[in-house]
């Protein structure tokens, strides 16, 4: 099975952008849909972008996602950056019959 | 709305089983497959496995093959995930979701392109001596 590999951390100021990268370790990333999940702290996971670039609705255009082939990464936006963005982010693509998560990116608004 | 309520929080001894409960509302259960996902203490996100809605097929992780178990029970929209021989290192929240994004003729199941949404709450295990 591949790998999704995340950055650990990443913090701006309220207002800027911040960029998630998610690297698939084998295979190509466009070779099956990425997906991005937000998790605050203490709940459950809920999905911000679906099928690379899908915004579910309720979720700000803030968010917007991207597929890089050439880096074989996918990458997760957040423009405006506000404090209740403070989140970990992750992604998850499939194959194979499995899912696989991303290693999970904690996003600081300082 | 489609909701997903897990069962409470459990305390369970190494050696011992769990059973977790997940009750979908708001939807038809049997169009859509339910996965299974735990989260360790601290740690990120790990896909264990799904079971249809509809005919209560399973796909299990290689992880989990023989110590886990996912049923439906279609009458109550629930779905349960069964864990035996349970270690400390399976202490962790575990989540119920839907899965979308893969489905033929009206029933979404797991496959290519599928994504989870919505979540249960979680239901935290605990394994200790």
């Amino acid at each position: 099975n591949f790998m999704l590999t995340q950055p650990h951390s990443v913090s701006e100021s309220p207002g800027k952008t911040v960029t998630i990268s998610c690297t698939r370790s084998s295979g190509s990333i466009a070779s099956d849909y990425v997906h991005w999940y937000q998790q605050r702290p203490g709940s459950a996971p809920t999905t911000v972008i679906y099928e690379d670039n899908k915004r579910p609705s309720g979720v700000p255009d803030r968010f917007s996602g991207s597929i890089d082939s050439s880096a074989n990464s996918a990458s997760l936006t957040i423009s405006g950056l506000k404090t209740e963005d403070e989140a970990d982010y992750y992604c998850q693509s499939y194959e194979s019959s499995n899912d696989v998560f991303g290693t999970g990116t904690k996003v600081t608004v300082l | 709305q489609v909701q997903l309520v897990q069962s409470g929080a459990e305390v369970k001894k190494p050696g011992a089983s769990v059973k977790v409960s997940c009750k979908a509302s708001g939807y038809t259960f049997t169009t859509y497959a339910m996965a299974w996902v735990r989260q360790a203490p601290g740690q990120g996100l790990e896909w264990m496995g799904w079971i249809s809605g509809d005919n209560g097929n399973t796909n299990y992780a290689q992880k989990f093959q023989g110590r886990v178990t996912m049923t439906t029970d279609t009458s109550t929209s629930t779905v349960y995930m069964e864990m035996r021989s349970l270690r400390s290192d399976d202490t962790a929240i575990y989540y119920c979701a839907r899965l979308k994004g893969y489905c033929i003729g009206g029933f979404c199941y797991g496959g290519s392109g599928n994504w989870f949404d919505p979540w249960g709450q979680g239901s935290l295990v605990t394994v200790s001596s």
